[in-house]
């Protein structure tokens, strides 16, 4: 079965230091999503993508996040710099049109010290 | 302010009983309602999904039931086995789908012996 893959699976950094997830959706889906985990909450949605354009990222901290997807495949989310605040488990997902059933990676834990 | 609610963190339940989670929304534009399973270090799975327009779906020992003018959803899970111990978020989304989800905190399930 076709698999959203997510890498690295596990992060440490120190704060200040600048640091990139990626995320290789599932072939032919379309639309990508970045949510972030805090321990003890729910999912919270980052930045979703249509193809290579952003169709929400009101709850991306634009002054330290940033995430692309150029060629509307493979994506990446960076953080610079990192803060202790970040740590926490960035999740990929992908669905093969917006409001389709969504599947996730297994996601990075991130660590910052 | 949460829009999706899980009041219950815990939920112990007897292996071969029903285990009954439940789930509150506010954003009455909320129209598409997904259960999700997610495993320690794993990411989240899809379990079941319900339209606006129907207040019941089954797929096999899973069935979730919705109260639009309660606004309220619960997941029924008979009989449960020990492979159901997992934290189940509750979801939702506006435009059908469309909208990116709005996760609750999560409910872990536990299923004795």
């Amino acid at each position: 079965e076709a698999e959203v893959a997510q890498s690295p699976r596990y992060k440490i950094t120190e704060k200040s230091q600048a640091v990139a997830f990626w995320c290789d959706p599932i072939s032919g889906h379309a639309t990508l999503y970045w949510y972030r985990q805090i321990l003890g909450q729910g999912p919270e949605l980052l930045v979703q993508f249509q193809d290579e354009s952003v169709v929400d990222d009101s709850q991306l901290p634009k002054d330290r996040f940033s995430a692309e997807r150029l060629k509307g495949v493979d994506s990446t989310l960076k953080i610079q710099p990192a803060e202790l605040g970040d740590s926490a488990m960035y999740l990929c997902a992908s669905s093969l049109v917006a409001g389709g059933k969504l599947f996730f990676g297994s996601g990075t834990q991130l660590s910052v010290l | 302010d949460q829009q999706v609610k899980q009041n219950s963190p815990s939920l112990s339940v007897q292996e071969g009983r029903i285990s009954i989670l439940n789930c509150d929304y506010t954003n009455s534009m909320f129209d598409y309602f997904l259960w999700y399973k997610k495993y320690p270090a794993e990411g989240p799975t899809f379990l079941i999904s319900i339209s606006s327009i129907k207040d019941k779906n089954e797929d096999g020992r899973f069935t979730v039931f919705l109260n639009k003018s309660a606004k309220h959803l619960s997941l029924h899970i008979v009989p449960s086995q020990p492979g159901d111990s997992a934290v189940y978020f509750c979801a939702a989304s506006g435009r059908r789908g469309a909208d990116g989800l709005t996760f609750g905190k999560g409910t872990h399930l536990i299923i004795q012996p």
